[in-house]
């Protein structure tokens, strides 16, 4: 079956760096997204991956390895605002997403 | 760009009414629309796919005569929650994606439905 697998909560302090996992089983595999959500807001895009590898874009970094089906997110000078869920979603053959459960991101002063 | 619109925000109507909600890609043509529902403090579940111009694809357990799904233009689906009751109180929120190449969802900010 398809599965992505995300920790439930992750704890953090101001100005450090935090790196969420998350790995994946799809049939097929056309890339791996990265979403923030806000509490009692929608979803939005942080970053795609579709070769091995890392992508930076500024304080946020996303990273990926297709043999191990795994990926994750680095989140560098945390501020108070990146307290959110991150939720991590694999595209399958059909390029229909298969979505983790997320992971609550606490940032602590 | 890739803005996606979401109409109304909130929604509160009585048990047995039919509530239609608006999703709209506002710069780029959405070849393809989801659905989705978000319960407090879970995660997103995919309620339907939608095409432009053909039938919904709707995930397992999702009814489709009560969750009727339009996707008639390329920049606008609608999802009518019929027949509304208290347990469909939910945050609904659709996306879009583009064209073949343009993979990235892209997501409304979401509906707030609450059936008294």
């Amino acid at each position: 079956g398809q599965n992505i697998d995300q920790p439930t909560e992750m704890t953090a302090t101001e100005g450090a760096i935090v790196q969420i996992n998350c790995t994946y089983q799809t049939s097929g595999f056309n890339g791996l997204f990265w979403y923030q959500q806000h509490a009692g807001e929608a979803p939005t895009f942080l970053s795609y991956n579709v070769l091995d590898g890392l992508e930076e874009k500024g304080r946020f970094s996303s990273f990926l390895s297709r043999s191990k089906g795994y990926s994750y997110l680095l989140l560098k000078e945390l501020q108070m605002k990146d307290s959110a869920s991150y939720l991590c979603a694999a595209m399958d053959s059909n390029y229909q997403l298969i979505w983790g459960a997320g992971t609550k991101l606490i940032i602590k002063p | 760009g890739a803005v996606v619109s979401q109409h109304p925000s909130w929604v509160i109507c009585k048990s047995g009414t039919s509530v239609k909600i608006e999703c709209r890609s506002l710069d780029f043509q959405a070849t393809t629309m989801f659905w989705y529902r978000q319960f407090p403090k879970q995660s997103l579940m995919l309620m339907a796919t939608s095409n432009e111009g053909s039938k919904a694809t709707y995930e397992q357990g999702v009814e489709k005569d009560k969750f009727l799904i339009n996707h008639a233009s390329l920049t606008l689906s609608t999802l009518t929650v019929t027949s509304a009751h208290p347990e469909d109180s939910s945050f609904y929120i659709c996306s879009a994606r583009g064209d073949s190449g343009q993979e990235t969802q892209y997501f409304g900010p979401g509906t707030r439905l609450l059936v008294l």
